[in-house]
């Protein structure tokens, strides 16, 4: 079975300091990887994703991830935080082996505050 | 990117009555619909996904004749709440997937409140 695992329910950092927010996976393949973020009574906003190719992956709003096949890790980084980056973030994983139009499985998300 | 809609954004009902969300792909088409519910501060709780032209499949513990799908189009998935109750209050987010594509692109959501 498929399932996301982002350990800390929320994650404090001073504006100017590098932040990162952690997931790890399980799936019985090969993972497509994505990052959400969602500001108050919105929807998704995507991230950011890993399909394959470079394990270090860039995405929206200078934030990055980096795959980690050994660890089944895909952390999400961002060198300077800001504290716009204030928000709920979900990491979520597909098993490349499944079928298109399969859902996304989805983490419990975490929230980032960022003071200043 | 591909573009999702969802209407309304907001709505408030009084218990007992029928609401209806739709969700829309503006520039794409929709093969595969999901429908995701999620409570204050918490994950997106996968409801159903739905396929265009055939019955939608619901996640274990889903009434489905509460939370009626329909796919009739491409671009199009309606999901209607019946005889809303209280407890149904939520933030209801669709995504929408074309042919072979590994990618969902989520509507803005509705926020559901029943009186």
């Amino acid at each position: 079975a498929q399932s996301v695992a982002q350990p800390e329910d929320q994650v404090n950092v001073a504006e100017g300091n590098p932040l990162t927010v952690k997931c790890t996976y399980s799936v019985s393949g090969n993972p497509y990887l994505f990052w959400y973020v969602q500001y108050p009574n919105r929807g998704l906003q995507f991230l950011l994703k890993y399909i394959t190719g470079d394990n270090l992956v860039k995405g929206s709003y200078g934030f990055e991830a980096e795959f980690n096949k050994s660890q089944t890790s895909f952390h999400l980084k961002k060198p300077s935080a800001l504290v716009s980056d204030s928000a709920l973030y979900f990491c979520a994983v597909r098993d490349r082996a499944n079928q298109a139009g399969t859902a996304l499985i989805f983490g419990k998300g975490t929230t980032l505050s960022v003071s200043s | 990117g591909a573009v999702v809609s969802q209407h309304p954004s907001r709505v408030i009902c009084k218990s007992g009555t029928s609401v209806k969300i739709e969700c829309r792909s503006l520039d794409f088409q929709a093969t595969t619909m999901f429908w995701y519910r999620q409570f204050p501060k918490q994950s997106l709780m996968l409801m159903a996904t739905s396929n265009e032209g055939s019955k939608a499949t619901y996640e274990q513990g889903v009434e489905k004749d509460k939370f009626l799908i329909n796919h009739a189009s491409l671009t199009l998935s309606t999901l209607t709440v019946t005889s809303a109750h209280p407890e149904d209050s939520s933030f209801y987010i669709c995504s929408a997937s074309g042919d072979a594509s590994y990618e969902q692109y989520f509507g803005p959501g509705t926020r559901l409140t029943v009186t």
